[in-house]
């Protein structure tokens, strides 16, 4: 069935490096990939999302990236901050009900 | 403001006592959809619906129920709740099926002893 994969499951960077997610998906007809940040204790927030027709997309320190060749998609943060501190997940659209297809999330860890 | 609210945020029951999480939003969205979150597990759709009267099955939905009565409410039903129905649930809306902007709400967090 339709899927997405994402690594790591746990990332540790140092306050000011970037950090990269990585999303890969199986349904090559997809067309929409957000990414959502879930702080601790609340709820999922979109913060970037691409579509099909776009490589790639920024807004200030965050982008995405989208291979579709590869069916592969990333979410870079840059000069990461504490407030960065979060589980992020990704998600690919499905053409079968257009429902979204969640990556299982990656708690990323900025260490001072 | 702009919002989706669940209640109860928390709740502790047992085995078999029927209970309704409720959701409403006032985005006049047409979509809304049930998610559970489970460590390690992200986020897994339970029901959605695209509109009134239109509702769907997700990736989990044994053992649960919804309605779409209202376009602004989507309850989530759980007529025998178990043990493994422990979970963080979150109601979430937009504009127009799953590939538009999703707000949540701020989640229910189940106990089922």
């Amino acid at each position: 069935g339709e899927n997405v994969e994402q690594h790591p499951s746990t990332l540790s960077v140092q306050e000011g490096d970037s950090a990269v997610i990585k999303c890969t998906y199986s349904d090559s007809a997809s067309n929409y990939f957000p990414w959502y940040k879930q702080e601790l204790g609340k709820r999922p927030q979109l913060i970037i999302d691409i579509r099909s027709n776009v490589g790639e997309k920024k807004d200030q320190r965050i982008a995405v990236t989208l291979n579709k060749t590869a069916k592969h998609f990333s979410l870079h943060i840059t000069e990461t901050q504490p407030e960065d501190s979060a589980v992020y997940f990704c998600a690919a659209s499905s053409k079968s009900n257009y429902q979204l297809i969640w990556g299982a999330g990656t708690k990323l860890i900025i260490k001072p | 403001e702009a919002q989706v609210t669940q209640n109860p945020r928390y709740l502790i029951t047992v085995t078999g006592k029927k209970l309704t999480v409720t959701c409403s939003q006032n985005m006049n969205h047409e979509y809304m959809s049930w998610y559970r979150q489970d460590p390690g597990l992200g986020l897994r759709q339970i029901y959605y619906s695209m509109n009134v009267e239109v509702t769907d099955k997700g990736d989990v939905p044994e053992g649960y129920k919804v309605s779409r009565k209202e376009k602004r409410n989507f309850p989530l039903i759980l007529e025998s709740p178990s043990p493994n129905q422990t979970s963080l649930y979150f109601c979430a809306s937009s504009r127009g099926q799953g590939t538009h902007t999703q707000y949540f709400g701020p989640g229910t967090r189940l106990t089922v002893l």
